[in-house]
């Protein structure tokens, strides 16, 4: 059974602190990695995704990857507000053509001003 | 932008009745998906579709089944509705990449309740 774990949370940061969000993955062939961002109420948007051992930075965000440990975390810096939201980590295993995604239950972060 | 829409952001109907929940996605994505979204469940892969008009079971097919005639459009049909078919349902859309980098993009959700 391949899995994707995360803390449910929630994960509570107070502004403009750094949130650190984590996931292991059970299968060593996986090969992609990504993160999604869901408010309440509404549907899962990207954030990043990373395919590559080590970091991925954009903007405030920066994905780091480690296949070796199977783990991946997405860092939000200068956490707003706004950045309260529940973030889902997916993988894509193996290399069929089908695009399917395993997605981890989610964190709830919670940024306190 | 990719867009993918849903029939209907809100639907009530009762038990018994037979529902249709369609998607459309216009960027050309070879693979669709649904999936139906319970708190504390997570997001559960219902049905897939890689190609016009081929299916693959995701998770939880029981009582539903899709139909993909046209490229850009999917769609969830439950047979016979059951209280516990209530939930968000999603549809997404997702590029066929040799380099598996396979995004899926998310229509905005339709929540259904079935009394």
């Amino acid at each position: 059974q391949k899995e994707v774990e995360q803390n449910s949370g929630p994960l509570s940061v107070p502004e403009g602190a750094i949130a650190s969000l984590n996931c292991t993955y059970s299968d060593r062939g996986s090969q992609s990695f990504f993160w999604y961002r869901q408010y309440s109420g509404k549907s899962p948007e990207l954030i990043m995704f990373i395919y590559s051992n080590g970091d991925k930075e954009d903007g405030r965000f920066t994905a780091q990857l480690n296949k070796a440990s199977q783990y991946v975390s997405l860092l939000i810096r200068d956490s707003q507000p706004s950045d309260s939201a529940t973030y889902l980590c997916a993988v894509k295993y193996g290399s069929s053509n089908t695009g399917k995604l395993i997605f981890g239950q989610g964190t709830t972060l919670q940024v306190k001003p | 932008d990719v867009k993918v829409t849903q029939s209907s952001r809100y639907l009530v109907k009762r038990t018994g009745e037979k529902v249709f929940l369609e998607c459309v996605q216009d960027m050309d994505h070879e693979n669709m998906f649904w999936y139906r979204q319970d708190p504390g469940l997570g997001l559960r892969l219902i049905y897939f579709s890689y190609d016009v008009k081929m299916k693959e079971k995701g998770d939880i097919p029981e009582g539903y089944s899709v139909s993909r005639e046209k490229k850009e459009r999917f769609s969830l049909i439950l047979e016979s509705a059951s209280t516990n078919q209530t939930s968000m349902y999603l549809c997404a859309s997702s590029r066929r990449s040799s380099g598996g980098l396979e995004t899926q993009y998310f229509g905005p959700g339709t929540r259904l309740l079935v009394l």
